[in-house]
């Protein structure tokens, strides 16, 4: 079964430093991987998705996340976090169609971040 | 090009009313899906819609309906409502061989 984990409900971390938020996930054959952000009272958007190439990717607001196939995970990383970082950080995951997974996006429940001034 | 658009923003039901929620996706894109979201239970898949038909379905009960039209808007519709259905009802929309979603900035609905 598909499925996806944020083992952290909360992080913190001072503004300037780096930041990460973790995610473990687990699917049959390979895996299409997501981060989302949603600051209070609006919907999500996107920061950064992993379908295949370069295990590092780049996305919106200088966020980047690491594959790892091994580990199964998708860790959310900024390298120096700002105030205005602070939200609910989603992760999700699709698994392969053609090896047996349906076309949901399994979502984890989410990681409030609080980066302190 | 606008992004998704849900109306209402907010809504306040009495239990046992029911509601419909609108959802208008990115111009061009044909699925839309929705979520039901609560701080205990994070993001909850309802149902996605491809050009007017499901494609995808969750586990939520026969109260939870929704439609696609011709021109890809969504509706959502929960009749009978109760108290635990408060929550923040997200759309999402997406081109089909496009990977990611965009959502809407959401409903929130308040069952009293």
């Amino acid at each position: 079964a598909q499925s996806v984990a944020q083992p952290e409900d909360q992080v913190n971390v001072a503004e300037g430093n780096p930041l990460t938020v973790k995610c473990t996930y687990s699917v049959s054959g390979n895996p299409y991987l997501f981060w989302y952000v949603q600051y209070p009272n609006r919907g999500l958007q996107f920061l950064l998705k992993y379908i295949t190439g370069d295990n590092l990717v780049k996305g919106s607001y200088g966020f980047e996340a690491e594959f790892n196939k091994s580990q199964t995970s998708f860790h959310l990383k900024k390298p120096s976090a700002l105030v205005s970082d602070s939200a609910l950080y989603f992760c999700a995951v699709r698994g392969d169609y053609n090896a047996g997974n349906n076309r949901k996006l399994i979502w984890g429940l989410g990681t409030s971040l609080a980066v302190n001034p | 090009k606008a992004g998704v658009t849900q109306t209402p923003r907010y809504l306040i039901k009495t239990r046992g009313q029911q509601v419909t929620l609108s959802c208008s996706p990115i111009s061009g894109h044909r699925s839309v899906s929705w979520y039901q979201q609560t701080p205990g239970q994070g993001l909850q898949f309802l149902f996605e819609y491809f050009s007017e038909t499901q494609r995808n379905k969750g586990n939520f009960p026969g109260r939870f309906s929704g439609r696609q039209f011709s021109n890809s808007r969504s509706e959502m519709n929960v009749s009978t409502l109760e108290l635990g259905d408060s929550a923040l009802y997200l759309c999402a929309s997406k081109e089909d061989l496009s990977t990611e979603a965009f959502f809407g900035q959401g409903t929130r609905l308040t069952v009293v």
